[in-house]
């Protein structure tokens, strides 16, 4: 079945750090790939996205590209800011069937001033 | 519209007690899901609806859960004889029917204890 593999946290940078947050996927189709976010107290939020190889979404200074050949779909921002703190899920969906989403475990991400 | 609405946001309950949950989605948005998140997992698949009709049902979702959506807005996740193993938090999505590609908007969560 599908699966999507984040890299453990929590990740702990300083103010005005570059981040990567991990993120690969097995699936037996061509899903499209989703970062979520979850701010302290809240709902999930789409961060951003991608629906096919080699696109690549973009959000708020975060981006990430839609590797097929590694099927990756890593996260970064060149400069994280304390408000960036969260937690980070990474997810993909089949683009067939119901649209259900499958997602990673999360990683936390604490920034410092 | 500000949003998937769920309500209660926190329940407490003993073991062997019934809960109820409810979800009032974006108006309009015929597709409906529930999901589980327990500590430090990611959220899990439990069930969809189109419109009225439940389409899919996670194996996660054993038959102490039933979920409905009577007239196809809103709906409620029932959990009987709840467990201490049923803690978690429960997430309601909704999304627009039609292109494959459209957001899921998720609730903020109702997050239950069995004691």
């Amino acid at each position: 079945g599908d699966s999507v593999t984040q890299m453990e946290g929590p990740v702990t940078l300083s103010e005005e750090a570059f981040l990567t947050i991990n993120c690969t996927y097995t699936a037996t189709g061509y899903p499209s790939l989703f970062w979520y976010v979850q701010y302290p107290g809240e709902g999930l939020q789409l961060l951003l996205k991608a629906t096919k190889a080699d696109d690549k979404g973009s959000n708020k200074g975060f981006e990430a590209t839609y590797r097929k050949e590694t099927t990756s779909f890593h996260l970064e921002k060149g400069s994280v800011q304390v408000s960036d703190s969260a937690v980070y899920f990474c997810a993909l969906r089949e683009n067939s069937g119901y649209s259900t989403l499958t997602f990673g475990k999360g990683t936390m991400l604490l920034v410092s001033p | 519209d500000t949003g998937v609405s769920q309500d209660p946001r926190h329940k407490i309950t003993k073991r062997g007690q019934n809960v109820t949950f409810r979800c009032d989605p974006i108006s309009e948005h015929n597709r409906l899901y529930w999901y589980r998140q327990t500590l430090g997992q990611g959220p899990e698949f439990l069930t969809y609806f189109q419109n009225e009709a439940q389409l899919e049902k996670s194996r996660l979702l054993s038959d102490r859960f039933s979920a409905e959506r009577p007239k196809g807005s809103f709906s409620t996740l029932e959990i009987q004889r709840t467990e201490q193993g049923d803690s978690a938090m429960y997430l309601c999505a909704s999304s627009p029917g039609g292109l494959m590609n459209t957001e899921a908007f998720f609730g903020q969560g109702t997050r239950l204890t069995v004691v």
